[in-house]
């Protein structure tokens, strides 16, 4: 079945590095997104993994391993803005998207 | 600008009441997709559609109707409104080509049924 496991809160403080893990198994596998949602917002997307390694852009990165079914999220230099949940989604063999159920990030001061 | 378009962004209504939610894209997105999202249990699907004329059951697709008559149009249908369909609400479009930009998301509607 599908699963998509990501831990349901962290916390941070400003300035620092944090990882947001999330683990997947689900009905093939042809990509896999991290999205920023702001409370009450829609969500926007962050970066995109299709195959294993690192992707880089600007204080995040992401990183995947498709043997694992293993990706996480890093954030650098945390800014207080980054106080979000942040969204792992896989997209399946039929192209369906399916979400994890967020990892809410709180940045401390 | 490239964007999805929900409307309303908010509403109350009473239970049994029909309504619908409307959602365009004017990016000739081939895909497009309805979620609701409840506090703790995370972005849920509730019908998709692949293509004009093409729409298959999400995860929780009970109690809602769509349509896709258009490309860029795909309006999400409560016919009988109940307490538990209290919700937060985005309609997402993309690409079917596996690019690597996803889903762009509308705003939002959250609705509410007394």
């Amino acid at each position: 079945g599908q699963n998509i496991d990501q831990p349901t809160e962290m916390t941070a403080t400003e300035g620092a590095i944090v990882q947001i893990n999330c683990t997947y198994q689900t009905s093939g596998f042809n990509g896999l997104f991290w999205y920023q949602q702001h409370a009450g917002e829609a969500p926007t997307f962050l970066s995109y993994n299709v195959l294993d390694g690192l992707e880089e852009k600007g204080r995040f990165s992401s990183f995947l391993s498709r043997s694992k079914g293993y990706s996480y999220l890093l954030l650098k230099e945390l800014q207080m803005k980054d106080s979000a949940s942040y969204l792992c989604a896989v997209r399946e063999r039929d192209d369906k998207i399916i979400f994890g159920k967020g990892t809410r990030l709180h940045i401390l001061p | 600008e490239a964007q999805v378009t929900q409307n309303p962004r908010y509403l109350i209504t009473v239970t049994g009441k029909k309504l619908t939610v409307t959602c365009s894209q004017n990016m000739n997105h081939e895909y497009m997709s309805w979620y609701r999202q409840d506090p703790g249990l995370g972005l849920r699907q509730i019908y998709y559609s692949m293509n004009v004329e093409v729409t298959d059951k999400g995860d929780v697709p009970e109690g809602y109707k769509v349509s896709r008559k258009e490309k860029r149009n795909f309006p999400l249908i409560l016919e009988s409104p109940s307490p538990n369909q209290t919700s937060l609400y985005f309609c997402a479009s993309s690409l079917r080509d596996r690019g690597k930009d996803g889903y762009t998301f509308g705003s939002g509607t959250r609705l509410t049924v007394v």
